[in-house]
């Protein structure tokens, strides 16, 4: 079964820090993976788009990393605002009938002045 | 501006009450779907469509109908509804890439908190 694992499930930091948000996934086959941001009460919005070729894509302050081999991404946020508190969401498409979304449970993120 | 516009953004209503929720889009796509997202789980899809007069179930079908008559909407349809339909509903587009390949950004609407009593 497909499934998309993310880590942790929410995280708390100040102003201007560093974090880091983990994904595993069991899609096959791989087609490609996103990293999506919702605010409370909005529509996820795209932040990056990964292809098997691709280990690293950056988004202004985001970056997301990919290992395809281990089944692992990662999305950095570096020097977080107060605008960035948000779920991210990772999502796995599978190179399918339908490229199915697999969308993992995100993980709440909330800055702290 | 290219957008997914979804109608109305809260509803409640009575059990067995029909209500159609609406979702256009603006870019064209070919794809367009159908999902809900409730605490701890992720977003899961309810229906898809490849095209016009092409639908699909997704993962959570049951209770719910679908059409897609005109390329831009593709309206989710709720013809007895009951609490357990209780939830945030989003509708989502994105065009066919090369190959009728999916490896294409997906718009999402504002969504739709419907609440069954």
């Amino acid at each position: 079964k497909n499934q998309v694992e993310q880590s942790p499930q929410s995280l708390i930091i100040l102003e201007g820090k560093n974090c880091t948000l983990q994904c595993n996934y069991t899609v096959s086959p791989f087609s490609n993976l996103r990293w999506y941001k919702q605010d409370t009460g909005r529509g996820p919005v795209s932040l990056t788009i990964m292809t098997f070729s691709e280990n690293t894509k950056s988004n202004g302050r985001y970056t997301a990393t990919l290992d395809a081999d281990t089944k692992q991404s990662s999305l950095h946020i570096t020097a977080s605002q107060l605008s960035d508190s948000a779920s991210y969401i990772c999502v796995v498409s599978a190179e399918a009938a339908g490229n199915k979304l697999t969308f993992g449970g995100g993980t709440r993120v909330l800055v702290k002045p | 501006e290219a957008q997914v516009t979804q109608n109305p953004r809260y509803l409640i209503t009575v059990t067995g009450k029909k209500l159609t929720v609406t979702c256009s889009q603006n870019m064209n796509h070919e794809y367009m779907s159908w999902y809900r997202q409730d605490p701890g789980l992720g977003l899961r899809q309810i229906y898809y469509s490849m095209n016009v007069e092409v639908t699909d179930k997704g993962d959570v079908p049951e209770g719910y109908k679908v059409s897609r008559k005109e390329k831009r909407n593709f309206p989710l349809i709720l013809e007895s509804p009951s609490p357990n339909q209780t939830s945030l509903y989003f509708c989502a587009s994105r065009t066919l890439g090369q190959g009728a390949r999916l490896d294409t950004e997906a718009f999402f609407g504002q969504g739709t908190r419907l609440t069954v009593v």
